[in-house]
């Protein structure tokens, strides 16, 4: 078991491009998580996916921010024009179940720097 | 909606002593679970407790913590911290629509 694997570990990009971050959960987990990690926000709950379904993204920046599962082995974030303010660590995470009392397993994380 | 607080963001406790990290939430819900998680620098969070009982204790790696559901609490003990401890430990909160939902973090700095 390799754990959630994020990709890559680091990205630097110019304001105003596009940032595609890469998360692939631990096989046969059906709930997916997204989260942004700032030492002022702390761990700040972006979206969340079950069974590929889009869930809950009441987090998610709407104008600039969007996330997809287009099948159970990955997701993708995607920030376009981004700005010096979305530079933080992307985490994402994966549950065996959907709900309850069932661990939630982190990735390392992407740190985006946005120059 | 739901919420966590952890009122503390920063505890510095001498090696040996005892400590207590405050967690309280906010929920409509009543089938709810509730975890700490621990993360240490550069590494990603990791589960250190979990529970959906109210008034049972739960214990692993030395910590423990109750669930209060009358005091909407789950705060976190250690009789005896170790500087290995020194840690960012985060409150969170799963309800029954499958949200994890964190409180800002507590960072536990042990001193010799």
């Amino acid at each position: 078991n390799a754990g959630v694997i994020q990709t890559p570990r680091h990205k630097v990009t110019g304001k105003g491009q596009e940032a595609t971050l890469w998360c692939e959960p631990i096989s046969g987990h059906s709930a997916v998580f997204w989260y942004r990690q700032t030492i002022v926000q702390g761990l700040e709950f972006l979206t969340y996916f079950r069974n590929q379904a889009p869930i809950d993204d009441s987090g998610m920046p709407k104008e600039r921010f969007s996330a997809q599962m287009p099948n159970q082995s990955h997701s993708t974030l995607k920030i376009q024009s981004t700005q010096p303010q979305d530079s933080a660590v992307y985490l994402c995470a994966s549950s065996l179940a959907g709900r309850g009392n069932t661990e939630v397993f982190f990735g390392k994380g992407t740190r985006l720097t946005v120059v | 909606g739901d919420s966590v607080t952890q009122t503390e963001g920063l505890v510095t406790v001498t090696e040996g002593l005892p400590v207590m990290l405050n967690c309280t939430y906010q929920t409509a819900y009543s089938d709810v679970a509730f975890f700490w998680y621990v993360q240490y620098l550069n590494e990603a969070p990791k589960l250190l407790l979990r529970s959906s009982t109210d008034n049972k204790r739960t214990e692993h790696q030395g910590f423990h913590a109750t669930l209060h559901k009358s005091s909407s609490s789950f705060h976190l003990q250690k009789s005896s911290v170790q500087l290995s401890d020194s840690a960012l430990y985060y409150c969170a909160l799963r309800t029954n629509t499958g949200k994890l939902t964190f409180g800002d973090g507590t960072v536990l700095t042990v001193k010799p």
